[in-house]
């Protein structure tokens, strides 16, 4: 059974520095995702990333995928108060049915001034 | 348009109430998925639909009952539920391959009294 945990669960930054947050899972993954979710409201998906070595970013994140190590990063560069939400990682496992997203169980970011 | 639409946004609901949940997706999107979110957890898959077939239940109780009318729309009939039940509802979509990126709609958020 995929098992996937990130950590921390809970960060509380300050504005402009710098922090990571990661995902490990337990089995083979076909892709990994990473969403934010604001209180109160719905996902939104951030990024997707499909093989070894993949690097996305967008703005102030950067997301990075190492499959050997199954391990996602999500690092926050010079941090904003505009990013503070719950941020999950997601996987799809190796052979997985349709569907099948197994979540972290998501990190608290806040950001404070 | 890359926009999920659920309704209601909230409902209350007795434990002897019928109610539907409602979903809609206008993005060609052959996958439809139900999770229900507790507070301060992640989403937990439900049910999904592929080209309106079930093609996963989650060991769901038989209180929900899902419908897909069509490809773009998708029901989540609520009968007799339990103050347990009481969550966030997530409906999201994604394209018809498997670990396409979901999205996510606003999610009706359902209290049981």
């Amino acid at each position: 059974e995929l098992k996937v945990e990130q950590n921390p669960l809970f960060l509380s930054m300050q504005e402009g520095k710098n922090y990571t947050i990661y995902c490990n899972y337990s089995t083979t993954s076909d892709r990994l995702y990473w969403y934010r979710q604001d209180p109160g409201k719905s996902l939104e998906s951030l990024f997707v990333l499909l093989s070894n070595g993949a690097v996305k970013q967008e703005g102030r994140l950067m997301a990075s995928l190492d499959t050997k190590a199954r391990l996602s990063t999500l690092h926050i560069t010079a941090a904003v108060h505009d990013l503070s939400a719950t941020y999950f990682c997601a996987v799809v496992p190796s052979g997985g049915s349709q569907g099948n997203l197994i979540f972290g169980k998501g990190t608290k970011l806040s950001v404070k001034p | 348009d890359t926009e999920v639409t659920q309704t209601p946004k909230h409902l209350v609901m007795g434990m002897t109430n019928k109610k539907s949940l409602k979903c809609e997706q206008h993005m060609g999107h052959r996958a439809m998925y139900w999770y229900k979110q507790k507070a301060k957890k992640p989403p937990e898959l439900m049910f999904v639909y592929s080209y309106e077939k079930l093609s996963i239940n989650e060991s769901v109780p038989s209180r929900f009952s899902p419908e897909c009318p069509n490809s773009s729309l998708l029901n989540l009939h609520l009968h007799a539920l339990q103050p347990e039940d009481s969550a966030l509802y997530l409906c999201a979509s994604s394209q018809d391959r498997v670990g396409d990126t979901q999205y996510f709609g606003p999610g009706t958020r359902l209290t049981v009294l």
